[in-house]
This record gives C-alpha cells, structure tokens and sequence, in this order.
C-alpha cells in the first residue's frame, strides 16, 4: 500500500521552463491538495479538488494549474517558473479530517 | 484575520526531559484542531485531532490538549526518535490553516 506517491522528488529549473509534478493515491479518496512549504511558513494551499472533474484555487493558485485525470492522480503544472515558485511542494489526499501526504517534491528555480 | 502560530520555533531536550508544544490560534469558528509530525524530507504524518476544548489525545510519549485559544503537545520522557518537526493545523467555518511548526531536537 503506497499511500501518495508524488514525482519527482528533486527538479531544478530555470526561469521560464515549465514543469508537471505528479500524484497518486491508492486510497480511493475523493479529495486532493497541492500545498507547497517554505522556510517560517505554514503549509500553503494553492489548489484542491473536492472530486473527480472537479478543481478549485487555494490560499496562493497565481502561477500555477492543476489537472484531475481520474480519482487516483491529480497534477499540478507550472507553466514559467520563476525564483519565487522554488519551494518544497507536496501532494496529499484526505478521509474526513484526516490528510495523507507524498514525500514532497522539492523545486529549485535558477 | 485567522492565523496560528506555533512556539517555539525550535526547542532542543535531553532524553527524557518532558517539556510541551504551543499553538495558539485565532479563528471564526473552531472546527477541529490537528496535530502531525514531519520528519526532514518527509511529508506530515497525522498525530492526533481535537475538537473541543477540554479534550485530551495520548499517544505514547504525547499527549495534546485543547483550550479556546490554544493547544499543548506535551512529551513525556521523549527519545531521540521524537525528534522531528511539530506541525498544528486548526480548521475553521471554511480553510485549515498551518502553524509554522516547531522542531524537536532530543539530544541522547
């Protein structure tokens, strides 16, 4: 059993390329968040999605898209990445009152 | 505004020196308070979920506490293996938001 499985765990861009990170849940949750973390700061939403087919903006969305391809796997796309967006980002899926989170993935953008 | 803040931001112990955890909060509408765990290039790990003040929660050497304002992770008699990075996260009418975090250093 997996749990949430989040790739890749380490990228190093440059300003301006693009990237998808990826995540998987074998849970059969309905829900699923992208958070990212930095130094001093509480964990950040910046997308979830309630259900299949359905997405919604978080706490800090500019910059960023996600797609729910099925239940299982939700990505998150950052179309030009910029210095600001380098972070530690994790995916995480959730029972009633209970999250589930990857490994994270941490991002460098030069 | 709603906001939590955890303190200390960092706290180092001898093994088996107990001490606590502090999270203050100040939300709309209180709907569940939750502790987690994070270990270095780990994601949280869920510890425990308060709902009302006066509830307690114990896991082996941790138990947390709920007030109106506030919530305590005590530690009793901790090991080096509890070291780890302490996270509180408090649900309100409509968003959870995150503590900072405090990280736990148990020297043997």
């Amino acid at each position: 059993n997996a749990g949430v499985t989040q790739t890749p765990k380490f990228q190093v861009l440059k300003t301006g390329q693009s990237m998808t990170l990826q995540c998987a849940q074998d849970m059969n949750h309905n829900s699923m968040y992208w958070y990212r973390q930095d130094p001093g700061m509480g964990l950040r939403l910046i997308y979830y999605s309630a259900s299949e087919g359905t997405t919604d903006k978080g706490e800090v969305p500019n910059g960023y898209n996600v797609s729910r391809l099925n239940k299982r796997e939700f990505s998150l796309r950052l179309e030009s990445a910029a210095p600001s967006q380098t972070s530690v980002y994790f995916c995480a899926s959730s029972e009633p009152r209970e999250l589930f989170f990857g490994e994270g993935s941490r991002l460098t953008v030069l | 505004e709603d906001q939590v803040t955890q303190s200390p931001e960092a706290l180092r112990l001898q093994e088996g020196e107990s001490s606590s955890l502090n999270c203050s909060y100040t939300v709309s509408g209180l709907r569940g308070l939750f502790w987690y765990r994070q270990d270095p290039g780990k994601g949280p790990e869920f510890l425990f979920t308060l709902y009302s003040a006066g509830e307690e929660k114990e896991k082996e050497r941790l138990k947390a506490t709920l007030t109106k304002k506030e919530s305590f992770l005590h530690i009793t008699a901790p090991k080096p293996e509890d070291s780890a990075t302490y996270l509180c996260a408090v649900l309100s009418n409509y968003q959870l938001i995150w503590g900072a975090g405090t990280k736990l250093i148990i020297k043997p």
